[in-house]
C-alpha cells in the first residue's frame, strides 16, 4: 500500500487530455511538501517529468503540466501522443515517516 | 552529460550479501546528494537510502534499516550500497539517483541493476 494514492490506470485517445491524480495526507502533500512526477517508459528507468508541483525540466514538452491543492496533486497531459504511453509516478516527502514517498504508479494507455 | 552507471547486481541466496556500485560522471559529484531507489518486478518505486554530499547524514527506509549500508567515495565519484541479510522481498531493480539540491526530488537516474534473491 503506497503512501500516495494514484489510480492504477487511465486511458485516452490521441489528441485528448488526461489527468492523473495523486492523493496524500496532512503529513506529506498537505504539509506543504512539493509533489514531483516521473515518467517511466516500458523497459527504461524513470525520468523526471515535473518538479516542485508545476515546473518542467528542460526538454519536457509543455503538453505536460502539474498542479497541487491541499492534500492532492494532479498531472495533466494534453494532446496525447502514442509515445506518452508509460507509467507515471508522483512523489513527495512524508514528515511522519521521515522518508521520500511515491505513489503506486498509473499506467497510461493511448487508445 | 550526466551519467550514473550501476553495477554489482546478480543472483544471491536468502541471507546472502551483495554490494552495488554506482559510478557518476558529468556533474559535480562531490557536492551532490545521492540516493538509492528500488523497483520490485511489476511493482512501483520505493526509496531506500540517502547520503549527503559529505556522508555526514544518512537515512534508510525502515524496510532495509539495519541490513543495508550506503556509502560514497568522492575521490572515485562513486556511491555504494552494501546489502546484507538479503530476503526474497529485496528482489528488485536498484536505481542510483541524484537528488536535486536537497529538494527531495530526483533529477537523474541510472539505468538500474537487477538483484534477484532466490533459494
Amino acid at each position: 500500500q503506497s503512501v500516495l494514492t494514484q489510480p492504477p490506470s487511465v486511458s485516452g485517445a490521441p489528441g485528448q487530455r488526461v489527468t492523473i491524480s495523486c492523493t496524500g495526507t496532512t503529513s506529506n502533500i498537505g504539509s506543504g511538501y512539493d509533489v514531483h512526477w516521473y515518467q517511466q517508459l516500458p523497459g527504461t528507468a524513470p525520468k523526471l517529468l515535473i518538479y516542485g508541483n508545476i515546473n518542467r525540466p528542460s526538454g519536457v514538452p509543455d503538453r505536460f503540466s502539474g498542479s497541487k491543492s491541499g492534500t492532492s496533486a494532479s498531472l495533466a497531459i494534453t494532446g496525447l501522443q502514442a509515445e506518452d504511453e508509460a507509467d507515471y509516478y508522483c512523489q513527495s516527502y512524508d514528515s511522519s515517516l521521515s522518508a521520500v514517498v511515491f505513489g503506486g504508479g498509473t499506467k497510461l494507455t493511448v487508445l | 552529460e550526466v551519467q550514473l552507471v550501476e553495477s554489482g547486481g546478480g543472483l544471491v541466496q536468502p541471507g546472502g550479501s551483495l554490494r552495488l556500485s554506482c559510478a557518476a560522471s558529468g556533474f559535480r559529484f562531490t557536492y551532490s546528494i545521492m540516493n538509492w531507489v528500488r523497483q520490485a518486478p511489476g511493482k512501483g518505486l520505493e526509496w531506500i537510502s540517502y547520503i549527503s554530499s559529505s556522508s555526514t547524514t544518512i537515512y534508510y527506509a525502515d524496510s532495509v534499516k539495519g541490513r543495508f549500508t550506503i556509502s560514497r567515495d568522492n575521490a572515485r565519484n562513486s556511491v555504494y550500497l552494501q546489502m546484507n541479510s538479503l530476503r526474497v522481498e529485496d528482489t528488485a531493480v536498484y536505481y542510483c539517483v541524484r537528488e536535486s539540491g536537497g529538494a527531495y526530488y530526483f533529477d537523474f537516474w541510472g539505468q538500474g541493476t537487477l538483484v534477484t534473491v532466490s533459494p
